[in-house]
């Protein structure tokens, strides 16, 4: 069965520095990978996801992440956060190949802005 | 524009009340998820359906209901056997298979009092 780690659960950043969340997943083969983001309050927004081809992934809002078989990451990037980019941030994996149609998700880090 | 749509925002239930908690898309997908959130603990997953007609306990199944007469709904009972039952409470959906990722309703927080 598949399972993902977010390391960190909670990480604050200055406003304009750069960032990047860990996500390390367990699977046997290369599952599919998402990044969600959810503001307070409401529902998950997919930022990015990964299926195959090119390792680096862009996605919404200036957001990037890249997959790494060798340590089963897929880290999510960006060059320079802005305020409204506080918000908790959850991984996901997905199973190639199964039925059963269901994504697990990691616990979540919560990102904090500094002014 | 398509999308899920979760109704109420806000639930209060009195302690020995069943609730229920709607969910309806009209993006055509054939798959319909609940999980509920807790702070520090992500998303559980309560229940899913693939099809109409059809559905599947998830890890934390017990105390909770669904039925799936359309494909469109997916409506959640939280019964008086939950004993815990305040959370914040997400239904999402997905084409079938893996590779499509969630869309994902607002939630609803459901309160006992």
């Amino acid at each position: 069965a598949q399972s993902v780690t977010q390391p960190d659960i909670h990480i604050t950043v200055s406003e304009g520095a750069s960032l990047e969340l860990r996500c390390n997943y367990s699977y046997g083969a290369t599952p599919y990978l998402f990044w969600y983001v959810q503001s307070p309050g409401q529902g998950l927004q997919l930022l990015l996801k990964y299926f195959s081809g090119d390792t680096l992934v862009q996605g919404i809002k200036g957001f990037e992440a890249e997959f790494k078989r060798s340590q089963s990451s897929f880290n999510l990037r960006k060059p320079s956060v802005h305020w409204s980019d506080a918000a908790e941030y959850f991984c996901a994996v997905g199973a190639r190949y199964s039925s059963a149609s269901k994504i697990i998700f990691g616990s979540g880090t919560r990102l904090s802005i500094r002014p | 524009d398509g999308g899920i749509t979760q109704s109420p925002k806000y639930l209060f239930r009195k302690e020995g009340q069943n609730v229920t908690l709607s969910c309806e898309q009209n993006l055509n997908h054939d798959a319909m998820y609940w999980y509920r959130q807790d702070p520090g603990q992500g998303l559980r997953l309560i229940y899913y359906s693939q099809i109409v007609n059809d559905f599947q306990k998830g890890d934390i199944a017990e105390g909770y209901s669904v039925s799936r007469e359309k494909k469109e709904s997916f409506p959640l009972t939280v019964t008086s056997a939950q004993k815990n039952p305040t959370a914040f409470y997400l239904c999402a959906s997905s084409r079938a298979g893996d590779s499509y990722g969630y869309t994902f309703g607002s939630g609803t927080r459901l309160t006992v009092v």
